[in-house]
C-alpha cells in the first residue's frame, strides 16, 4: 500500500500569508495527487486533481506542484475562509489512500 | 446541480448488517464510477470502496474485503454499499463520492452516520 505522508499536521497563520502544505508518497504516484479541505461537519471539497489542475470554482490563489513522491499545496493569500483540514489523496493504485490531514488554523 | 443524498445509517450491534444507499442527482448517473469512503469520528480519510460506471468491477481496501460488498441501481440512479459481520472499527461517518475520472473523486455526499456498538 502507498502511504501518503502530511506536514504539518497543525498550521496556525495570518490572513495574507503564504502557506505551503507537503504532502509525500511512499512511493512514485505519477501526479495522481489531489487536495481536498475540510470544513468541520462538512464533507471534503475537491480542490486540486492531478497535482496542479485546479477544479472549478476554486480560487486562484490555491495551486499544486510536485511529482514522483513529493506534492505541495499553497495558497498564496490566504482568506479567513480557508480554515479547515487538508487532505492530499493518490489515486496512482489500490488502495486508494488519503493522507492524515493538515488542520489550518487563523490567527 | 450534482446531489449525493446517502440514507441507511444508525446504531448497529457488532457482527450484524446494514446496507447504506446514495441517490444521485444532477448527473448522468451510468457514466460515472462512485465510491464509498469513510471518516471515524476525529480521525481522517480512507476509502471503502469503488465501482465502475457499468457495475461490472469493484475494488476494496484489505480492511473491509469480504465483509462490504458496493453496488449500484442505474436505473434507480442509486448507489448501495451493504456491510456484513460489523466491527466498532467501521464506525464512521459513509461519503457517497462521485468519480472524477475513474478512481478519483469530486463530488461527495453530506455523509450518514453507521455506529457499531452493543
Amino acid at each position: 500500500d502507498i502511504q501518503m505522508t502530511q506536514s504539518p499536521s497543525l498550521l496556525s497563520a495570518s490572513v495574507g500569508d503564504r502557506v505551503t502544505i507537503n504532502c509525500k508518497a511512499s512511493q512514485n504516484i505519477n501526479k495522481y495527487l489531489n487536495w481536498y479541505q475540510q470544513k468541520l461537519g462538512e464533507a471534503p471539497k475537491l480542490l486540486i486533481y492531478n497535482t496542479n489542475n485546479l477544479q472549478t470554482g476554486i480560487p486562484s490563489r490555491f495551486s499544486g506542484s510536485g511529482s514522483g513522491t513529493d506534492y505541495t499545496l499553497t495558497i498564496s493569500s490566504l482568506q479567513p475562509e480557508d480554515f479547515g483540514t487538508y487532505f492530499c489523496f493518490q489515486h496512482n493504485s489500490w488502495p486508494l489512500t488519503f493522507g492524515s490531514g493538515t488542520k489550518l488554523e487563523i490567527k | 446541480e450534482v446531489q449525493l443524498v446517502e440514507t441507511g445509517g444508525g446504531l448497529v450491534q457488532p457482527g450484524r448488517s446494514l446496507k447504506l444507499s446514495c441517490v444521485a442527482s444532477g448527473f448522468t448517473f451510468n457514466n460515472y464510477w462512485m465510491s464509498w469512503t469513510r471518516q471515524a469520528p476525529g480521525k481522517g480519510l480512507e476509502w471503502v470502496a469503488s465501482i465502475t460506471n457499468s457495475g461490472g468491477s469493484t475494488y476494496y481496501p484489505d480492511s473491509v474485503k469480504g465483509r462490504f460488498t458496493i453496488s449500484r441501481d442505474n436505473a434507480q440512479n442509486t448507489l448501495y454499499l451493504q456491510m456484513n459481520s460489523l466491527r466498532s472499527e467501521d464506525t464512521a461517518t459513509y461519503y457517497c463520492t462521485r468519480g472524477r475520472y475513474l478512481r478519483d473523486f469530486d463530488y461527495w455526499g453530506q455523509g450518514v452516520m453507521v455506529t457499531v456498538s452493543s
